[in-house]
């Protein structure tokens, strides 16, 4: 089945590059998000990466998949205390009824030191 | 703001108990997705409409429901409420049903079963 694991906690100075990484099951196309959720509030889409790319940059943000190993990361370049938040992992699966739904890893908890 | 609505904020109820939760999706969005998150099994696919008709099934309890109705607003109703359900319930909306579609998260409702 599918699944997609991240490691838990994260902790950067501020102005230090962040990297969150993320693995995932679905060996075939499929697309790969990475949310954003601060204390309290919902999650907010970042960026997404369709697999047949093997980079995606959005101004601070890059987002790098290595297909062969089902890696995914997401880089925050100069990260700032604005930047300390959980970040999930997700893909939707790639099967025949697939509708889009997300399937989330646990997150990663991002602390940003000053 | 994503928006997306959800209604009400914070919910406290008891065992036993039956209560409905409100999700408005972003103008012109047809699709609707639930999602609950809690501390044990963190982000999972409750259950998918699109256009008033249900797409797709996750780990949806039987004594949940839901439904999208004509305006595309959509429900979630939990009934026979157990303490495990207490969670954050959050919708997502999407222009179209499937993979390739962004969804955007409203910020949730939390639910807390005494």
């Amino acid at each position: 089945g599918e699944d997609v694991e991240q490691s838990l906690f994260l902790s950067v100075r501020e102005g230090d590059s962040s990297v969150i990484n993320c693995t995932y099951t679905d060996s075939s196309s499929t697309y790969l998000y990475w949310y954003k959720q601060e204390p309290g509030a919902g999650l907010q889409l970042l960026t997404y990466i369709f697999s047949n790319m093997d980079m995606k940059q959005d101004q601070r943000l890059t987002v790098l998949l290595n297909k062969k190993d089902k890696h995914l990361s997401l880089r925050i370049a100069d990260t700032q205390t604005g930047d300390s938040a959980i970040y999930f992992c997700a893909e939707t699966p790639n099967y025949g009824g697939s509708q889009g739904n997300l399937i989330f890893g646990k997150g990663t908890k991002l602390s940003v030191k000053p | 703001d994503s928006g997306v609505t959800q209604t009400p904020k914070h919910l406290i109820t008891a065992t036993g108990q039956r209560v409905t939760l409100r999700c408005s999706p972003r103008s012109g969005d047809l699709s609707v997705y639930w999602y609950q998150q809690s501390l044990d099994q963190g982000l999972q696919f409750l259950i998918q409409y699109y256009n008033g008709e249900e797409r797709a099934k996750g780990n949806i309890l039987e004594r949940f429901s839901a439904q999208q109705f004509p305006d595309l607003h959509s429900e979630l109703n939990l009934s026979s409420l157990e303490l495990g359900d207490s969670a954050l319930y959050f919708c997502a909306s999407s222009v179209r049903s499937g993979r390739a579609y962004e969804q955007y998260f409203g910020p949730g409702t939390r639910l807390t079963v005494t």
